[in-house]
C-alpha cells in the first residue's frame, strides 16, 4: 500500500524568506501524481502545486516549486519571500494512475507552518 | 466558476442521532469523492463516485454511514447513528475525467457530544 510521510509537524519562517517542507512517499507504481495541499483555519484544501511522475522537470507555480527526486521517493516544497497569507497546514499527497487506483488521494500527516513578520 | 458547495459549515448533534451532509460538485465534474479528516491528520476517502455509481465505497462504515448521488450531481453522506468517535470534517471533493486534479469543498465540522 502506498504511504506519504511528512517529518516536520511544525516549521516556521521570516516574512520574506524560503522555507522548505519536506515529504517522503512509498509506492511501487511508476507512474503517479503528487500534490501539494494548503489548507488555512478556513478548513478549504487549496491545491498548490502538482507534479506527475514521469516528468523530470520539478513544478513551479510562481513563489512555489518542488524539488522532485523519483529515485528517493521525496516530494518537497519550497516557498520563496514567504508571506504573511501562507500560514497554514500543507499537506502532501499522492494519487496512482494504475488500472487499479480509483483516483483516491492518500495524504501525509500534515506540517503547520507559521509565518513571522 | 462556482467551487465544490457543502453545507452545513458546522452541525452539533448528541451521539446515536442522525446527521446529513450535502454537497454540490463543481459543474461539469463527473467524479466526486467524500473524505473525513480527523482533527491534525489528513484527510482519508470515505466514497468515490463516478456519475451515480460508487466505485470505492471499501473505507465507508457501512454499519452507520450511507451516500446517495441521485442524478450523478449532488451528493448526500448520511451517518446513523452517529458516535463520539465520528466527531471530524467531511470533506466533498470533486474532479473531471479530463483532469487528475480534485477540487474541494469547505468541508462540513461534525461534533457529536
Amino acid at each position: 500500500a502506498q504511504t506519504v510521510t511528512q517529518s516536520q509537524p511544525e516549521m516556521s519562517v521570516q516574512e520574506a524568506e524560503t522555507v522548505t517542507l519536506s515529504c517522503t512517499y512509498d509506492t511501487s507504481e511508476s507512474d503517479y501524481y503528487l500534490f501539494w495541499y494548503k489548507q488555512p483555519p478556513s478548513r478549504q484544501m487549496i491545491l498548490v502545486i502538482r507534479q506527475e511522475a514521469y516528468k523530470q522537470q520539478n513544478a513551479t507555480e510562481n513563489r512555489f516549486s518542488v524539488n522532485f527526486q523519483k529515485a528517493a521517493k521525496s516530494f518537497s516544497l519550497k516557498i520563496s519571500d514567504s508571506q504573511l497569507g501562507d500560514a497554514a497546514m500543507y499537506f502532501c499527497a499522492y494519487q496512482g494512475k494504475g488500472s487499479g487506483n480509483t483516483g483516491k488521494l492518500i495524504f501525509g500527516q500534515g506540517t503547520t507552518l507559521q509565518v513571522k513578520p | 466558476e462556482a467551487g465544490v458547495v457543502q453545507s452545513p459549515r458546522y452541525k452539533i448533534i448528541e451521539k446515536k442521532q442522525p446527521v446529513a451532509f450535502w454537497c454540490n460538485p463543481i459543474s461539469g465534474h463527473n467524479t466526486l469523492y467524500w473524505y473525513r479528516q480527523n482533527l491534525g491528520q489528513g484527510p482519508e476517502l470515505l466514497i468515490r463516485y463516478e456519475n451515480e455509481e460508487a466505485v470505492d465505497d471499501s473505507q465507508l462504515p457501512k454499519d452507520r454511514f450511507s451516500a446517495e448521488r441521485l442524478k450523478g450531481v449532488d451528493s448526500t453522506l448520511k451517518i446513523q447513528p452517529a458516535e463520539l468517535g465520528d466527531s471530524a470534517v467531511y470533506l466533498c471533493a470533486s474532479s473531471s475525467f479530463q483532469t487528475y486534479e480534485q477540487y474541494f469543498g469547505p468541508g462540513t465540522r461534525l461534533t457529536v457530544t
